[in-house]
C-alpha cells in the first residue's frame, strides 16, 4: 500500500529558527510534492521534486531517493510562515496517483 | 494571472439537498482533481478527469458526481446519498511538467 508519513504532526517554534519537517513513503515515486495550506485552507504548491535540492528563498527541500524521505527546512523561521505544511508522493502512471501526508501545522510565535 | 477558482468559499446546505461546487481554471491544463480533506487526515481523491468528457473515479467517489464538458470547468455534485457530506473540498489542475495547482477551497456544511 503507497503510505506518506509527514513528522512532526505539530511543530512550535520561536521567530528566527531553522525548522525541519520530514516525510518518508513507502516505495517508489516518480516526484514528491511539498505544499502550503494556510488558515483560509487554499493550498499554494512549494515544490516538486525528484531528486537533490531545491530552494526558494527561505524554504529548502531535499529529497533522498535511496532512503525514500524528504525534508522541507525553513530557514530564519517567520510567523508568517505559519501554515500546515503538506508532502504528497506522486506514483506516477495515470494522473491522480498523489498520495498526501496528513500535514505538519506549523506555528512560529514572534 | 493564470489560476483556479472555486466557488463559493463557505457552503450551507440542507441535509438531504444535492449541491454542485464549482471549479474553474485557465492555465489550460488537461487534467482536473477533486479532493476531499477531513480534520487529521490527509488529502483524498474523489474524482480526476485526464481530458474533457473524460473522467475516473478516485479512493471515494461514493455519493459524488462529476462532469467535464469544457477544459475550463470541472463541477462536483454531492448528492443526498453522500453520508457524510461535511468537508473541506479542493479542486486541483495538474501538467506533467509543472506540477499541480491548487484552488482555495469550498468548506461544505450540512445541516
Amino acid at each position: 500500500k503507497n503510505e506518506v508519513e509527514q513528522s512532526p504532526q505539530n511543530l512550535t517554534a520561536q521567530e528566527g529558527e531553522f525548522i525541519t519537517i520530514n516525510c518518508s513513503y513507502s516505495v517508489g515515486i516518480s516526484a514528491l510534492h511539498w505544499l502550503q495550506q494556510h488558515p483560509g485552507g487554499g493550498i499554494v504548491s512549494l515544490f516538486m521534486l525528484s531528486s537533490g535540492k531545491k530552494k526558494h528563498g527561505r524554504l529548502i527541500a531535499t529529497i533522498n531517493i535511496q532512503e525514500k524521505h524528504s525534508s522541507l527546512h525553513i530557514t530564519a523561521s517567520h510567523p508568517r510562515d505559519s501554515a500546515v505544511y503538506i508532502c504528497a508522493g506522486d506514483y506516477g502512471g495515470s494522473q491522480g496517483n498523489l498520495i498526501f501526508g496528513k500535514g505538519t501545522k506549523l506555528s512560529v510565535k514572534p | 494571472d493564470g489560476g483556479i477558482t472555486q466557488s463559493p468559499k463557505y457552503l450551507f446546505r440542507k441535509e438531504g439537498q444535492n449541491v454542485t461546487l464549482s471549479c474553474e481554471q485557465n492555465l489550460n491544463h488537461d487534467a482536473m482533481y477533486w479532493y476531499r480533506q477531513d480534520p487529521g487526515q490527509g488529502l483524498r481523491l474523489i474524482y480526476y478527469s485526464q481530458i474533457v468528457n473524460d473522467f475516473q473515479k478516485g479512493d471515494i467517489a461514493e455519493g459524488y458526481s462529476v462532469s467535464r464538458e469544457k477544459k475550463e470547468s470541472f463541477p462536483l455534485t454531492v448528492t443526498s446519498a453522500q453520508k457524510n457530506p461535511t468537508a473541506f473540498y479542493l479542486c486541483a489542475s495538474s501538467t506533467r511538467r509543472y506540477g499541480y495547482t491548487f484552488g482555495s477551497g469550498t468548506r461544505l456544511t450540512v445541516v
